[in-house]
């Protein structure tokens, strides 16, 4: 059970912000929120992670509500390279489960 | 960069044949993870473990078997391949603790005929 739920696709212009949504309603106090990316034929890729606070890096921001039901990954200015599958993923250093994700596709 | 290698990018077998598909990591990740690919069903746990000959069943163990007889190396053996059992195959790995999540393998897709 993922414990996790993604819309399955989404598209985004290229340059725009790609906003990706996440419900994990049923997430305890010390799981963590981590979002990886899968390109097409290769092994899925750490995003970013956060547990109660805002986080930020250099490839993307992620926003977790107060009460941590949801959240939702922000890729600021989207390229065509960004077209994936996106992973979102509660996890507190066990075995990781992965859903089926959302798959974005950045359009010119 | 910590690297996470699988043997073979593709591979092709026949019904009944016994398979080994091998995982090799360089950074002393105590935990090592097999999982396969489906279309439309996203990432499913076969086995994983947490040390040396150690080993747990994920959520579908049936028709597979891994080896883990030293750190750095995790096999996923499958005893008599089936057609049902082609997939893409993704090997992970991480320390316990790690906040960085997994470092996953490129993948191995295996096609049985």
């Amino acid at each position: 059970d993922a414990k996790t739920t993604q819309p399955p696709s989404m598209d985004c212009a290229e340059g725009r912000a790609a906003n990706l949504p996440c419900n994990h309603s049923t997430i305890s106090g010390n799981e963590y929120v981590y979002w990886y990316r899968q390109i097409h034929s290769q092994g899925p890729q750490y995003i970013i992670h956060g547990l109660k606070n805002n986080e930020t890096n250099e490839m993307a921001s992620l926003i977790i509500t107060e009460d941590r039901k949801s959240s939702t990954l922000i890729l600021p200015h989207a390229t065509l390279r960004d077209t994936a599958v996106y992973y979102c993923i509660v996890y507190n250093n066990n075995d990781m489960r992965f859903g089926a994700g959302t798959r974005l596709t950045v359009k010119p | 960069d910590v690297k996470v290698t699988q043997s073979s990018r593709y591979l092709v077998k026949r019904t009944g044949e016994k398979v080994f598909l091998e995982c090799v990591q360089d950074m002393d990740h105590e935990n090592m993870f097999w999982y396969r690919q489906d279309p439309g069903l996203g990432l499913r746990l076969i086995y994983f473990s947490y040390d040396v000959k150690m080993k747990e069943k994920g959520d579908i163990p049936e028709g597979y078997s891994v080896s883990r007889e030293k750190k750095e190396r995790f096999s996923l053996i499958l005893e008599s391949a089936s057609t049902n059992q082609t997939s893409m195959y993704l090997c992970a790995s991480s320390w316990t603790g790690d906040v960085y999540g997994y470092t996953f393998g490129s993948g191995t897709r295996l096609t049985v005929v």
